[in-house]
């Protein structure tokens, strides 16, 4: 399975955009680009996925490079309930359901 | 809304006790997994299910078994507890044929099992 490679942890100031870096170097063509995250004494929730294009939700933005080796999940206003572990993912297309996590970033925003 | 329910958020067992840790979905969700949560190592996946009656082996079987007789229920099993087994255990389930959509895995809140 391709890997992906994530800073440890990252600060922001509350009400700022934050920028959450992902490197895959390893990626295949057919690799889903998938970003969960984890609050605090809760299991993982889906935040975002893609393959080419940039995507946004009502959640976040999702920027993937031209060449697909990195992304960058972006929080457009940070707040306090965005403090969690943030975890990017690959996702075979024709493989089976499973995920593989990292340790992700955990994410502090301060007040 | 979409709930994956947990029996248990807490959990004290002793060693060699036989411990269920039970996982109900009310999507309809064909697939249903098991995590482990451990500081520093993330989540592994113990076991998962792509329908009643089937499973596959996740990363970390070792010490586990799982049952999955209804749809909407599926169970990790620790046959004789150890302290390496004590953890945060965390169910998800997801639809079946995920492909283009990468469909998206609902977890649960977890249970904290502590083995003594």
């Amino acid at each position: 399975d391709a890997k992906t490679t994530q800073p440890n942890s990252m600060e922001s100031n509350e009400e700022e955009p934050v920028h959450l870096p992902c490197n895959h170097s390893t990626i295949s063509g057919t690799d889903y680009i998938h970003w969960y995250r984890q609050l605090p004494s809760q299991g993982p929730e889906y935040v975002i996925h893609g393959l080419t294009s940039n995507v946004n939700n009502r959640m976040a933005s999702l920027a993937i490079a031209e060449d697909r080796k990195s992304s960058t999940l972006i929080l457009h206003r940070a707040t306090l309930r965005d403090a969690a572990v943030y975890y990017c993912i690959l996702r075979h297309l024709f493989g089976n359901e499973k995920l593989t996590f990292g340790t992700g970033t955990r994410l502090t925003i301060i007040p | 809304d979409v709930k994956v329910t947990q029996s248990s958020r807490y959990l004290v067992k002793r060693t060699g006790e036989k411990v269920f840790l039970e996982c109900v979905q009310d999507m309809d969700h064909e697939n249903m997994f098991w995590y482990r949560q451990d500081p520093g190592l993330g989540l592994r996946l113990i076991y998962f299910s792509y329908d009643v009656k089937m499973k596959e082996k996740g990363d970390i079987p070792e010490g586990y078994s799982v049952s999955r007789e209804k749809k909407e229920r599926f169970s990790l099993i620790l046959e004789s507890a150890s302290t390496n087994q004590t953890s945060m255990y965390l169910c998800a389930s997801s639809l079946e044929g995920g492909g283009p959509m990468g469909d998206e895995q609902y977890f649960g809140p977890g249970t904290r099992l502590t083995v003594t």
